[in-house]
């Protein structure tokens, strides 16, 4: 079942943070966060893991939460190159083929 | 970048016609996948491949087959065209050795059913 992402869009301002939430209603085992640039194809940001850390890199951060089957992505300090639509995915458990079902996403504006 | 190849990058073409979309990746890599987007549903996944003539499917796999000969080529097939497949195709490969569960993306394919 598709994870559900809210909110469906948001505008920002440069240098305004942002959150992205994704939830299911199925047990997870990892979260996938990827960004797709108009016209472009999707590119994998990071995964979180059952058990694992939170993780993240440059000003992109995100947290998944086992318990509520919830994860969140945090863009702090928003940049031009942040504009995108943001996609997280989902695995109900542990396999080696990354049959990850996504959700609708959401778009984020970035105006300077 | 993952080379990932995807053709035609473009097609039209009519209802009840026969579509094969072609993904050819020089990675070596044992995993393929065939996902569809569309606005409002995201990327929903049509079949996948783990080696080999092993195919399995995914959340949306009826009017599609899929074919895998070779390693680096995953085929997707529409044996008769409809408007409702009209979308843009994206095909995918995972390292199973890297252990991230990190999807490469081929930079699309769009196709319109008239």
């Amino acid at each position: 079942q598709q994870p559900v992402q809210s909110p469906q869009a948001v505008i920002l301002r440069e240098g305004e943070d942002a959150v992205i939430n994704c939830s299911s209603s199925k047990a997870l085992y990892s979260v996938h966060w990827y960004r797709q640039k108009h016209g472009e194809a999707p590119v994998f940001l990071m995964i979180l893991l059952k058990g694992g850390e939170q993780k993240g890199h440059d000003k992109i951060s995100a947290s998944f939460n086992e318990k509520k089957q919830q994860s969140s992505l945090y863009l702090t300090a928003s940049q031009l190159s942040y504009s995108g639509t943001y996609f997280c995915g989902t695995l109900p458990g542990y396999s080696s083929a990354s049959k990850i079902i996504f959700g609708s996403g959401t778009r984020l504006s970035i105006r300077p | 970048d993952a080379g990932i190849t995807q053709s035609p990058r473009h097609k039209v073409t009519e209802t009840g016609t026969p579509v094969t979309l072609r993904c050819h990746q020089t990675e070596n890599h044992r995993y393929m996948y065939w996902y569809r987007q569309d606005p409002g549903h995201g990327l929903r996944l049509i079949h996948y491949s783990y080696g080999v003539k092993d195919t399995d499917k995914g959340e949306v796999s009826d009017g599609y087959s899929v074919s895998r000969s070779k390693t680096e080529d995953f085929l997707l097939t529409l044996e008769s065209a409809t408007s409702s497949q009209t979308s843009v195709y994206f095909c995918a490969i995972s390292d199973e050795l890297a252990n991230t569960g990190e999807l490469f993306f081929g930079e699309g394919s769009r196709l319109t059913v008239l």
